[in-house]
């Protein structure tokens, strides 16, 4: 599968490989790590949260892994499909501030 | 249940006239907050209400920019003398425990 060890605006993937997202967060404060996707036209949709209190975090076809000691959060999904392709955006607060959110990444799929 | 809904889903104006979004939050939500994405970016917090709080305005970019949530429900965002520099989407999420915030599809903003 593909991987990227910096942050990248983009990245491609053929169907069935797993795609990992790298993202660099800013504040040591914060406790709260937030995975959104957004496809076009649309509001961003949220996919998996983490914790600080937590380095990993498991969904369906997703995983989330927080490295605090450098500020680091990745989003990892498994057998990429076409209707991944979208913008996947990292966020992170304490609770009850805004979000802040970072650079994008364009996931592509192809089949 | 419905989500957040957001109104008019695309606005265009001409420049120096004033523009409202609507926000209508997720019922029992009290959080509330408006971002702005201009196109290709990240999203930029402008402000952020909670309950019967004052509201953090820490993001707002000008004072031509305010917003008002009436009965800790419903949400305006009011720009005033627009900018061309202001088009872009208006997005707007609401959150129950302060952490995971959902979004409304946003309103697409352009200053002619």
């Amino acid at each position: 599968g593909e991987s990227v060890g910096l942050h990248l605006p983009t990245l491609s993937v053929q169907e069935g490989d797993n795609s990992i997202i790298n993202c660099a967060y800013s504040n040591s404060a914060s406790d709260y790590f937030i995975w959104y996707k957004q496809e076009s036209g649309k509001g961003p949709q949220f996919i998996i949260d983490i914790r600080s209190n937590m380095d990993k975090r498991q969904g369906q076809r997703v995983t989330v892994l927080l490295n605090k000691t450098v500020k680091h959060l990745s989003l990892q999904i498994a057998a990429t499909q076409p209707g991944d392709s979208a913008v996947y955006f990292c966020a992170e607060n304490q609770a009850g501030t805004a979000l802040i959110f970072g650079k994008g990444t364009t996931l592509s799929v192809s089949s | 249940g419905a989500g957040v809904s957001q109104s008019p889903s695309n606005k265009v104006t001409e420049k120096g006239k004033d523009v409202e979004l609507r926000c209508d939050p997720i019922s029992g939500h009290t959080a509330l907050y408006w971002y702005r994405q201009s196109l290709g970016q990240g999203l930029e917090f402008l402000i952020y209400f909670q309950g019967n709080s004052a509201p953090d305005k820490s993001g707002l970019p000008s004072d031509r920019f305010s917003a008002e949530r009436t009965g800790g429900s419903v949400s305006t965002l009011t720009i005033q003398r627009t900018q061309q520099e202001d088009s872009a989407v208006y997005l707007c999420a609401s959150s129950l425990d302060g952490n995971e915030q959902f979004f409304g599809p946003g309103t697409r903003l352009t200053v002619l």
